[in-house]
C-alpha cells in the first residue's frame, strides 16, 4: 500500500520568504504526482501534475521536483505572499485512478 | 472556479434520515470519484467510476451507496449513517486515463447528529 508522508506539518514564514514544501513516499511504481492547494472549509484546487517520465514541472512561481528512485517531490514557491496561505497536498497516483494522499502542510505567510 | 459542481455545500441530518449528494462535471471526463476528508487525516478515496461503471469500492460501508447514471453525473446516497461520518465528501473527475490530473469540487460538509 503507498504511504505518503509531507514534512513539514505546519510551516509559518514571513512575506517574500521562499517555501520549500516536502513529500515521500514508500512505492516508486506511480504513474504521477499531483500537489493541490486547500483553502479552509473548500475543495482541491490542482497547482501541478508531473507524469512519471518528468523531473519536475514549473508554473509562475511554482516549481515541483520529482525523485521517483528515492521516493520524494518537492514544491517550491517562490517570493511568499499572504494569499499563499493554505493547506498543500501532495498526491501520488497509481495506474488505476488511484490517488493517494499525504495529511498535507499548513503553510501560514505572515504580512 | 473548477468545472466540478457539488450539491448541497452543507448538509445536517440524523441518523435514520436518507440524503443524497450529487456532483456534475462540465470538462467532458469519462472518470469521477468520491473521497471522504475526515478532520485530521489524509482524504480517502471512496469509489471510482469509469465511463459510469464502478472501478472501485475502497471498503466503504453499503449505508454509502453511489450511483453514477452518465459519465458527467455522480451521487452518493446516504443512510443510517453514524456520527463519525461526518466529514467533507470531495467528488472529483478526469479523463479516463491513469495518467489523468483529477479536478476536484468544493465538495459537501455533511454532519451527522
Amino acid at each position: 500500500k503507498q504511504e505518503v508522508t509531507q514534512i513539514p506539518a505546519a510551516l509559518s514564514v514571513p512575506e517574500g520568504e521562499n517555501l520549500v514544501l516536502n513529500c515521500s513516499f514508500t512505492d516508486s511504481a506511480i504513474y504521477n504526482l499531483q500537489w493541490f492547494r486547500q483553502d479552509p472549509g473548500k475543495g482541491l484546487t490542482s497547482l501541478l501534475l508531473i507524469q512519471s517520465s518528468q523531473r519536475e514541472q514549473t508554473s509562475g512561481r511554482l516549481n515541483a521536483s520529482l525523485d521517483k528512485s528515492s521516493g520524494r517531490s518537492t514544491l517550491y514557491i517562490a517570493a511568499s505572499q499572504p494569499g499563499d496561505s493554505a493547506t498543500y497536498l501532495c498526491a501520488v497516483g497509481a495506474n488505476d485512478y488511484k490517488l493517494s494522499f499525504g495529511a498535507g502542510t499548513t503553510v501560514t505567510v505572515r504580512a | 472556479e473548477t468545472g466540478v459542481t457539488q450539491t448541497p455545500r452543507h448538509l445536517v441530518m440524523g441518523m435514520t434520515n436518507k440524503k443524497s449528494l450529487k456532483c456534475e462535471q462540465h470538462l467532458g471526463h469519462n472518470a469521477m470519484y468520491w473521497y471522504k476528508q475526515s478532520a485530521k487525516k489524509p482524504l480517502e478515496l471512496m469509489f471510482v467510476y469509469n465511463f459510469k461503471e464502478q472501478t472501485e469500492n475502497n471498503s466503504v460501508p453499503s449505508r454509502f451507496s453511489p450511483e453514477c447514471p452518465n459519465s458527467s453525473h455522480l451521487f452518493l446516497h446516504l443512510h443510517t449513517l453514524q456520527p463519525e461520518d461526518s466529514a467533507l465528501y470531495l467528488c472529483a473527475s478526469s479523463q479516463a486515463s491513469g495518467s489523468a490530473e483529477q479536478y476536484f469540487g468544493p465538495g459537501t460538509r455533511l454532519t451527522v447528529t
